[in-house]
């Protein structure tokens, strides 16, 4: 599969706990995506890499939210002290270079309870 | 700043029928990227077509075909003899060339085909 993989795919979680998720993209796509949708929306985009470097965030990427691509190929999403309106599919993409079609992954479902 | 409208939230069409998806888009950019995604049931975005703000030709894949038309800044989608396969929700989505290339996507248009 050369896809664009997500782990894990649904995760429950209390309010407060910390979760982690990780997104591996096309092998040789150099920009990954991270988006947020929720239920009846379009993906909102949170922040997007290219290698390793961290390019843009949303200002809807709190402090509670950090983004990591340390060799430029995986990437982990982690939510600290999550809260209820955390809840939502967190969408990863890929794409070869700028402006190109992205690949989408997908998604982790997260629900906060 | 950048905006795309999908003013139809919900369509159904018996199976066979034509169906056009609109979508209006806002950019204060002169060089920008169009494109449209299906969403199945089962949830990854499956990516359809792009355009660049350069080329207004419309275009034809098989059953789908595609009208850019920047006088209006749409980008209409339109399904020839819908299948049951084509129930989805569809998203358009635009990027500027400022726009350090995030998508800014649109609500959806939920398309239900009826057998």
């Amino acid at each position: 599969d050369t896809g664009v993989s997500q782990d894990p795919r649904h995760k429950i979680t209390k309010r407060g706990q910390n979760v982690t998720f990780r997104c591996d993209p096309i092998s040789e796509h150099n920009r990954l995506y991270w988006y947020r949708q929720t239920l009846g929306q379009g993906p909102e985009f949170l922040t997007y890499f290219q290698n390793e470097a961290q390019l843009e965030k949303s200002r809807l990427l709190s402090d509670r939210f950090s983004a990591e691509r340390p060799k430029g190929s995986f990437s982990t999403l982690e939510i600290q002290r999550t809260e209820q309106g955390d809840s939502a599919m967190y969408l990863c993409a890929s794409s070869p270079a700028g402006w190109n079609e992205q690949y989408f992954g997908p998604g982790t479902r997260l629900t906060v309870t | 700043a950048q905006k795309v409208t999908q003013a139809q939230t919900e369509i159904s069409v018996v199976e066979k029928e034509d169906v056009t998806l609109d979508c209006v888009y806002e950019t204060r950019d002169t060089t920008y990227y169009l494109f449209w995604y299906k969403q199945p049931p089962s949830g990854e975005l499956v990516f359809l077509i792009r355009r660049n703000s350069f080329d207004e030709q419309n275009e034809i894949s098989g059953r789908y075909s595609w009208n850019f038309q920047k006088s209006t800044s749409s980008f209409n989608f339109t399904i020839t003899a819908s299948q049951v396969v084509d129930s989805a929700v569809y998203f358009c989505a635009l990027t500027t060339f400022f726009g350090n290339e995030k998508l800014t996507f649109g609500t959806g248009t939920r398309l239900t085909i009826i057998p």
